[in-house]
């Protein structure tokens, strides 16, 4: 089956720092999306990406589908960036999402 | 207006008991999911209901799991003979249409003892 990779699997950082947060898929999909998970379990859909640029905020993200990969960034890190950030691909054959393992993000004050 | 809600908060069931979790999406949202989270671990997609359509159910992990949704609002997820690897919570969101912006639900804590 397809395979989503997410690196860092932990990544530490201080408050006011940008970050890059990367997700590699294995087999052409119909869509991707971002997920944040904060440390209080609570999900949010970030982005909604099957390719090219959004932003929101000082949160953007950019897909690039032919080569199998979507970007995060986060820049001027807050603490409330803290949690865990999942890339989820849905295959072009059926309804099916599959989730990245997570990046662990932590932001220090 | 509300978000979407799910019932109940907790659940501690024995093993091989039934149970049934419940999820209310946000009104006029077409499309329901259902996902897994075991505990410290990530996130599992179960299944996805587009309006009345019939769902692909080859994502539930085992056939002891069934989910239907009444007339393309309410949802329910139903694990037949409960089992201790069923313990996790189980998270429901809704959007839009299925290229809409998932809102998710506080989720349903299942404990299998």
């Amino acid at each position: 089956g397809i395979q989503v990779e997410q690196s860092p699997p932990d990544l530490i950082l201080q408050e006011g720092a940008n970050s890059t947060l990367r997700c590699n898929f294995s087999d052409s999909v119909n869509n991707l999306q971002w997920f944040h998970q904060n440390p209080w379990g609570q999900l949010i859909n970030l982005f909604y990406i099957p390719s090219g640029t959004k932003q929101n905020g000082r949160l953007s993200a950019t897909t690039v589908a032919t080569e199998r990969y979507s970007l995060l960034y986060i820049s001027s890190s807050q603490t409330t960036d803290s949690g865990v950030y999942f890339c989820a691909v849905e295959l072009n054959r059926d309804d099916k999402i599959i989730f990245g393992k997570g990046t662990r993000l932590h932001i220090l004050p | 207006g509300a978000g979407v809600s799910q019932s109940p908060s907790n659940k501690v069931t024995e093993k091989g008991k039934d149970v049934e979790l419940r999820c209310d999406p946000i009104s006029g949202h077409t499309a329901l999911y259902w996902y897994r989270q075991s505990l410290g671990q990530g996130l599992e997609f179960l299944i996805y209901f587009q309006g009345n359509s019939a769902p692909d159910k080859s994502g539930l992990p085992s056939d002891r799991f069934s989910a239907e949704r009444t007339g393309g609002s309410v949802s329910t997820l139903t694990i037949q003979r409960t089992q201790q690897e069923d313990s996790a919570v189980y998270l429901c969101a809704s959007s839009l249409d299925r290229r809409g912006t998932q809102y998710f639900g506080p989720g349903t804590r299942l404990l299998v003892l």
